[in-house]
């Protein structure tokens, strides 16, 4: 079993559509990610979080500690949102720490 | 400032070859770490270094891998006898005490 899970594999949605992301856990963490990977392979960090909620723009990212799950949301989808997501871990208490990723969902945003 | 770069973006070679995969991080990072992502999957962990030592190199599949970082900042992962299943992206990630990593554009190695 990966220490990192993410559901679904593959999402295609309607421009518009509210669109979520799961991921569940199995390691204790200091942070998760959330990364955005375009074809091409360019991984952009989205959000780095350890409690609660965070926010940019049309993207939402929560956290539930005890339930060791974390979504990511987006708003109003557009097909630019098109790309594969990727939830990742840092397993240590601080500092720097190699992440463990899960596989990433494959996000395809129709017009 | 220029993010992470990594040379050269593709590699085309032959099984059996020796190959060298440079990172270039962002100035100042004293973390940098190499992953490696093969098609339809997230990337996985090889090495990490922590200035010019590498503080965890667990995730080399065997003795073929190697990287190192004399300087504290270019790095440079070398594989040798390549195979077939070496084929992948390997990315290149740094940071600087935050934890927050930043990526470069990962080099496509493709063994023939």
């Amino acid at each position: 079993k990966n220490e990192v899970e993410q559901s679904p594999q593959n999402l295609t949605a309607q421009e518009g559509e509210f669109i979520t992301i799961n991921c569940s856990y199995s390691v204790g963490i200091s942070a998760l990610h959330w990364l955005q990977q375009h074809p091409g392979g360019g991984i952009v960090s989205l959000f780095m979080l350890s409690s609660g909620k965070k926010k940019h723009g049309r993207l939402i990212a929560t956290i539930n500690i005890q339930e060791k799950h974390s979504s990511l949301h987006i708003t109003a989808s557009h097909p630019r949102d098109s790309a594969v997501y990727i939830c990742a871990a840092s397993t240590l208490e601080s500092g720097n720490t190699p992440l463990v990723f899960g596989k990433g969902t494959r996000l395809s945003v129709i017009a | 400032g220029a993010g992470v770069s990594q040379t050269p973006s593709n590699k085309v070679t032959e099984k059996g070859k020796y190959v060298e995969l440079r990172c270039d991080p962002i100035s100042g990072h004293t973390a940098l770490y190499w992953y490696r992502q093969s098609l339809g999957q997230g990337p996985e962990f090889l090495i990490y270094f922590q200035g010019t030592g590498a503080a965890d190199d667990s995730g080399l599949p065997n003795d073929r891998f190697f990287a190192v970082r004399p300087e504290g900042s270019v790095s440079t992962l070398k594989i040798q006898r390549t195979e077939r299943g070496d084929s992948a992206v390997y990315l290149c990630a740094s940071s600087f005490g935050s934890g927050e990593q930043f990526f470069g554009p990962g080099t496509r190695l493709t063994v023939l």
